[in-house]
C-alpha cells in the first residue's frame, strides 16, 4: 500500500533562509506525489505534483520538489522563506485503485521568523 | 473556470442533533468528489468519495453518511452527532484523468 511519512512535524526558519520540508514515500508502483499547503482555517491549496515526468517539479510561490527514487523521497524546498509561507504543508501520495484517492501525510508546520 | 463552494464555514451543533454539509462544484462535469475530515492535531482522513451520481464509497465506518443527488453536489450528513464528530471538514473535487484535487474552504464543526 502507498503511504507517505513527513519526517518533521515542525520546522522553523528565518525569513530569507532556505526551506526544506522532508517527505519519504512508500509505493510498490511509480507513485504520483503532491505537496499541499494549508493556511490557518483555510482549505488546502496544491503547490505542485509529480506524475512521472520530470523529477524536479516546480510549483507555485517559488517552491519546488525533487523526486528521488533511490531515496524514496520527495522533499519540498524553497530558496528563500517569506513570512507568508508560514502554514502547514502536507505531502500526499495517490493510491492505486479506483477513485483517484489521495492519502495525506501528518503535516509539517512551518514557522517563519523575522 | 472551475470553482468549489462549501458551506457553512463554521457550525456549532449540540450532541444528538442532525448534520448536513453541502458542497457544489461549478465549471466541470462528472467530477470525482471527496469528503475529508481533519481532527485537531491530526492529518486528513478520507471519509467518502464519489465517482458519479448516486455512487458513494465509504472509507471509514462511522456516524456519517454521504449522498450525491446531482452531478456536482455532494452532501455529508449525520442523523445524530457525537462529540467525536467535531473537526474541520473539507470537500474536494478532481477530474477523472487528473490526479490532483481542488479543495473547498472547509467547514469547522464543533459538537457541544
Amino acid at each position: 500500500a502507498q503511504s507517505v511519512t513527513q519526517l518533521d512535524s515542525h520546522v522553523s526558519v528565518s525569513e530569507g533562509t532556505p526551506v526544506l520540508l522532508r517527505c519519504n514515500y512508500s509505493s510498490s508502483y511509480s507513485p504520483s506525489l503532491f505537496w499541499y499547503v494549508q493556511h490557518p482555517n483555510k482549505g488546502l491549496q496544491l503547490l505542485l505534483k509529480y506524475t512521472s515526468a520530470a523529477t524536479l517539479v516546480k510549483g507555485i510561490n517559488g517552491f519546488e520538489a525533487e523526486f528521488k527514487k533511490s531515496e524514496t523521497s520527495f522533499h519540498l524546498t524553497k530558496p528563500s522563506a517569506h513570512m507568508s509561507d508560514a502554514a502547514e504543508y502536507f505531502c500526499v501520495v495517490r493510491l492505486t485503485g479506483g477513485g483517484n484517492k489521495l492519502t495525506f501525510g501528518t503535516g509539517t508546520q512551518l514557522k517563519v521568523e523575522l | 473556470s472551475q470553482t468549489i463552494h462549501q458551506w457553512p464555514a463554521t457550525l456549532v451543533q449540540p450532541v444528538g442533533s442532525p448534520l448536513s454539509l453541502e458542497c457544489t462544484v461549478e465549471g466541470t462535469s462528472n467530477p470525482n468528489l471527496y469528503w475529508y475530515r481533519q481532527a485537531a492535531g491530526r492529518g486528513l482522513q478520507l471519509l467518502f468519495y464519489s465517482v458519479g451520481i448516486g455512487q458513494i464509497s465509504s472509507e471509514v465506518p462511522q456516524n456519517l453518511s454521504a449522498s450525491r443527488p446531482q452531478d456536482r453536489q455532494f452532501i455529508l450528513s449525520s442523523k445524530k452527532l457525537l462529540l467525536s464528530d467535531s473537526g474541520f471538514y473539507l470537500c474536494a473535487w478532481g477530474e477523472k484523468r487528473d490526479y490532483g484535487y481542488t479543495f473547498g474552504s472547509g467547514t469547522r464543526l464543533t459538537v457541544v
